[in-house]
């Protein structure tokens, strides 16, 4: 089965430009996630889709970022304008399985140096 | 958002050794998953653990679900170079994941 799939892999853009990432999940997957890996840290939740439902966006910095996952298969994550301190590896990730069975499958990121 | 205490931070051991790292909680989780991320590539899936006290093998890697359901610990054993990385715990409780700061491991051959 094919992967979490992610582009661009890399990304630089001066601060105050906009970016945008796109990532398509794993098909069948309902679940869609957006993760911020910062250098040195362990990923951090930024939004979760249900199909095309927000589930939730708590820790999302809605003043300048945006998600949004239309038909309820590929997403694109938004950042305007970007800040130096955005700079990090944002991860998708899709879930699998029901009940109490269900885990995470990571795409491969893209990294944002924002200078 | 919550994180999860991971020890140690850093290992650095021989090829052959065996490794053991391990995450902490306060709060209590019904799953627990552990991930490898090598640079430059998103985290890969190597365990996922769901019930309490469960012990679970994949090759020379073993993790096991804490009875108290806060922990859980990952065991390599006879280490290889190509076990080089960070791994990374995951713990689920509401309806998210919360991931461990990460165990960077460098083998030395």
């Amino acid at each position: 089965e094919a992967g979490v799939a992610q582009s661009p892999r890399y990304k630089i853009i001066e601060k105050r430009q906009s970016v945008a990432f796109w990532c398509n999940p794993i098909s069948g997957h309902a679940t869609l996630y957006w993760y911020q890996q910062i250098l040195g840290q362990g990923p951090k939740l930024l939004i979760q889709f249900q199909n095309n439902g927000v589930v939730d966006d708590s820790q999302l910095p809605k003043d300048r970022f945006s998600a949004e996952r239309l038909k309820g298969v590929d997403s694109t994550l938004k950042i305007q304008p970007a800040k130096l301190e955005d700079s990090a590896v944002y991860l998708c990730a899709s879930s699998w399985g029901s009940g109490s069975n269900y885990g995470y499958t990571f795409g491969s990121g893209t990294r944002l140096t924002v200078v | 958002g919550q994180q999860l205490n991971q020890s140690p931070q850093s290992m650095f051991i021989q090829e052959g050794e065996d490794v053991s790292m391990n995450c902490t909680s306060s709060s209590i989780f019904n799953t627990w998953l552990w991930y490898k991320q090598d640079p430059g590539e998103g985290p890969v899936l190597l365990i996922a653990l769901y019930k309490a006290g469960e012990l679970t093998s994949n090759g020379r890697l073993t993790a096991q679900f804490g009875i108290t359901r806060k922990d859980s610990f990952l065991n390599i054993s006879a280490s290889i170079p190509s076990d080089v990385g960070i791994y990374f715990c995951a713990g689920h409780g509401g309806n998210q994941f919360y991931f461990g700061t990460g165990t960077s491991l460098t083998v030395i051959p």
